[in-house]
């Protein structure tokens, strides 16, 4: 099935920075979710986003609803190091859900 | 408030042996279930989603097989494992209608 592309693919960065990533897609979502995943464990949800041109914070995450519905961006403001993982956006459209391939990120102090 | 279980948290099975996965949900009625398989490092593929109890769809055609006997109860089987079957298997659920999904803490398959 058809997946989001999601990049950049990975970020080394040092703490305190900013952080940014993004999905895009050629179908339209009805959707948009950011998930954040640590290793052996399931993606938690970030944030949600349910209509286009959404703008919607959670601490120091920021994510939008591209006005086009075909795509999102996450951004993470002042990094810390439990930021660490990998992060996943993904689209739903009715009963589809698909997901963006990750992106890993590493926070070095 | 909803939760969800998925068992076991990690299995070694032999190649050639069946398989059999389990996720259950609480607190919520006819969700929408889904199964991912996330290789090491990589991304969720979607394998399966039910809407429904008894309507299972596919996305990868492959030696996996879903069903739904009851409507919070969603199984992943297969008859015979093969070494690439290896992976993090995820269950999910939707309330459906474009809402947020949760995930299960998943399944590490190692198959040998």
């Amino acid at each position: 099935g058809q997946q989001l592309n999601q990049s950049p693919q990975s970020m080394f960065i040092q703490e305190g920075e900013d952080v940014s990533m993004n999905c895009t897609s050629s179908s339209i979502f009805n959707t948009w979710l950011w998930y954040k995943q640590d290793p052996g464990e399931g993606p938690v949800l970030l944030i949600a986003l349910y209509k286009a041109g959404e703008l919607t914070s959670n601490g120091r995450l920021t994510a939008q609803f591209g006005i086009t519905r075909k795509d999102s961006f996450l951004n993470i403001s002042a990094s810390i190091p439990s930021d660490v993982g990998i992060y996943f956006c993904a689209g739903l459209r009715r009963d589809d859900m698909r997901f963006g391939a990750g992106t890993r990120l590493t926070v070095k102090p | 408030s909803q939760t969800i279980h998925q068992w076991p948290a990690t299995l070694v099975q032999p190649v050639g042996s069946p398989l059999s996965l389990e996720c259950t949900v609480e607190g919520t009625s006819n969700p929408n279930l889904y199964w991912y398989r996330q290789a090491a490092g990589r991304g969720l593929q979607l394998l399966f989603y039910s809407v429904g109890i008894g309507q299972i769809s596919s996305e990868v055609p492959q030696n996996l097989s879903a069903s739904r006997p009851q409507d919070r109860q969603f199984i992943l089987s297969s008859k015979k494992l093969l070494l690439s079957d290896s992976g993090f298997y995820l269950c999910a659920w939707t309330t459906g209608g474009d809402t947020e999904a949760f995930f299960g803490q998943g399944t590490r398959l190692t198959v040998v």
